[in-house]
């Protein structure tokens, strides 16, 4: 159980090109949902953290108007990179809790290249 | 920002040995201690999670130990095998709900 998916896997565009990526609970409710950045050799960092039907929370220096979140359902989060520049090339992640539960769910990530 | 940090960064093993790597946090406003194992191109896998001074918690040939009050937990694997190669995270969280990851120890276990 607690299975989370994340598609696509990984993604190659163009500098100024809008890029979507979701992220699903495949097997439990997900009330709250996390996106995660990974530089090569950094640990991961927090962005934002969505609840559904809830405007996201983004952590400091994280642009919202960059990195559009959309937590519709109780098993969809969607991170859109608006106007990708090469300086957005990393690894994405989310994870996802249910209501009460400490424990977070990873999904496989994203890996972004914008060229 | 806080710093949460582990070690050693990788490790390198034999199969049947056992080994043990630390991760080191903040104790002000602990929470919550997560340990997760992330194997390559797989999502990261829960093993733990912990809360309470002294915690200690099993799962096979793997157990983790917590010290809130000097901040700091164990994670051991006791003999070693090639399928535990994997990058082992550790994951705080704190009262204010913030989580600090750190930057993982990777393990090889050689057949």
């Amino acid at each position: 159980g607690a299975v989370v998916s994340q598609h696509p896997s990984w993604v190659i565009c163009k500098s100024g090109t809008s890029v979507k990526i979701e992220c699903r609970s495949l097997d439990f409710q997900a009330t709250t949902m996390f996106w995660y950045r990974q530089f090569p050799k950094q640990s991961l960092m927090l962005m934002a953290t969505s609840n559904e039907g809830s405007k996201a929370t983004y952590e400091q220096g994280v642009e919202k108007d960059k990195f559009l979140i959309n937590h519709a359902s109780l098993t969809l989060s969607t991170l859109t990179v608006t106007s990708a520049h090469p300086e957005d090339s990393s690894f994405y992640i989310c994870s996802a809790s249910a209501s009460g539960g400490e424990t977070q769910y990873f999904g496989p990530g994203t890996r972004l290249l914008v060229l | 920002i806080l710093n949460v940090e582990q070690s050693p960064q990788s490790l390198h093993v034999q199969e049947g040995d056992s080994t043990n790597f630390t991760c080191s946090f903040p104790s002000s406003n602990f929470y919550a201690l997560h340990w997760y194992r992330w194997e390559t191109a797989k999502s990261p896998e829960a093993l733990f999670v912990m809360t309470l001074n002294g915690d200690e918690k099993k799962k096979g040939r793997i157990s983790a130990t917590l010290n809130t009050k000097e901040g700091y937990s164990y994670l051991y694997i006791k003999g070693s095998q090639p399928e535990d190669s994997a990058t082992y995270l550790c994951v705080t969280r704190y009262n204010f709900n913030k989580f600090y990851f750190g930057s993982g120890t990777k393990l090889n276990v050689k057949p």
